[in-house]
Parts: structure tokens; C-alpha cells; sequence
């Protein structure tokens, strides 16, 4: 069964503080790695990873992708309040364009 | 970026009735759609997967002749609650993807409250 794991499942941190994401998946057809961040409403897309080792960058954002060890992570370097969200991740097969996404990690960020 | 809309964004119904929910790609052609539902505190769960014209797939467990799911068009799929009860209550999310695009992209979403 095709799954997808994050951890840690929430996480409480203050202003300044970086912060690392997990998220490891076992899925058949694995084409690509998605990063999404859901405050109140819909996900909003942050990256998506589809080579192994090579990282992405948003600003104070960056993740990267280990296809041999089955995961993710995403960093989150100088945290502010405005970064406080779930942060989810998704693993996208091929075929059925299926997304299958993670638990889910809650981040809680204190001024 | 491509932009997708659902309709309506809230909605509070009694028991028994069949609630429909709207999802269209604004800008680009959607060849798949997906619906999610997300519980308080919890991950998005993917319902159906829907591809224009065609009957859509169905996750285990998901009751498809309760969750009734047309996509009649390359811009759009709806959701049809029918029966609704309050354990339906829930957040229902859409995503839409075209092969160019490579990424799905959500709607705002729908919160149903079943009275």
C-alpha cells in the first residue's frame, strides 16, 4: 500500500529558529515529491522534487530529495510567526496522477 | 499560475438533503481532477480521482453512490453529497492537474456543515 510518513507530527519553535521537515514515502511509480503549506484554507504549493540531491530554494525555504532513502526534507531557516501552518507533503505516481499525501506536520511559531 | 475555483466556499444544509459542489480550472484545461476531504487537524484525503469524460475512481472506502462525481468538461468536475448526514460534515477540497503542468493546483475549497 502506498504510503507517505511526516514527522514530526507537530512542532513549536520561536522567531529565528530553523526548522527541519521530514517526510519519507513508499509509493509504486514514484514521479515526483510536493511541498505544500495550508494556513486556514487550500494548500499552496512550494516545491516540487523530482531529482535526488538536488536542492530547491525559496527564499528561506529549501528542500531536498533522497530517492535511494525514500524521503524529503524541508528547511526553514530564520522562522518568523508567518511561517506557522501544516506543512504537507505528497508523493505523485505516474499513470494515475495520483497524489498520495502525508500525515502532516503542524508548525508553531512564537514571536 | 494556473488558477482553480470552487463553489460554493461554505455551506450549512440539513440532514438528508444533496449538497453539489463546483470545481473548475479558470485557465487551463484540467484533464484530471482530484477531490480531497480534510477533517479538523488532519491530512487531505483523496476521495476520487476524475478524468474527463469518464467515470471516476474511487478510493477504498469511499461510498460512490453517495459521493457522486461528474466531470462532463475539461474545466470542470462537481461533487454531489447526497444523503447528507453530519458525519459528512467536512472540508472538501479539489485540485486540478493537466500533464503540461506536471503539479495540481487547489481550489479555496468548501466547508460543509450537515445539520
Amino acid at each position: 500500500e502506498d504510503k507517505v510518513v511526516q514527522s514530526p507530527l507537530s512542532l513549536v519553535v520561536h522567531e529565528g529558529d530553523t526548522v527541519t521537515l521530514n517526510c519519507s514515502y513508499e509509493v509504486t511509480n514514484f514521479r515526483s515529491l510536493l511541498w505544500y503549506k495550508q494556513e486556514k484554507k487550500a494548500p499552496t504549493f512550494l516545491f516540487m522534487l523530482t531529482s535526488s540531491g538536488i536542492e530547491k530554494k525559496s527564499g528561506r525555504l529549501s528542500s531536498i530529495l533522497d530517492k535511494k532513502e525514500l524521503f524529503s526534507i524541508l528547511n526553514i531557516t530564520a522562522t518568523q510567526t508567518g511561517d506557522s501552518a501544516i506543512y504537507l507533503c505528497a508523493a505523485h505516481t505516474s499513470g494515475t496522477y495520483k497524489y498520495i499525501f502525508g500525515t502532516g506536520t503542524r508548525l508553531k511559531v512564537l514571536a | 499560475g494556473a488558477v482553480v475555483s470552487q463553489h460554493p466556499s461554505r455551506v450549512i444544509c440539513k440532514s438528508g438533503t444533496s449538497v453539489k459542489i463546483e470545481c473548475r480550472s479558470l485557465d487551463f484545461q484540467a484533464t484530471t481532477m482530484f477531490w480531497y476531504r480534510q477533517f479538523p487537524k488532519q491530512s487531505l484525503m483523496l476521495m476520487a480521482t476524475s478524468n474527463e469524460g469518464s467515470k471516476a475512481t474511487y478510493e477504498q472506502g469511499v461510498e460512490k453512490d453517495k459521493f457522486l462525481i461528474n466531470h462532463a468538461s475539461l474545466t470542470l468536475s462537481t461533487l454531489t453529497v447526497t444523503s447528507a448526514h453530519p458525519e459528512d460534515s467536512s472540508f472538501y477540497i479539489c485540485s486540478a492537474t493537466s500533464g503540461a503542468y506536471n503539479e495540481q493546483f487547489f481550489g479555496p475549497g468548501t466547508r460543509l456543515t450537515v445539520l
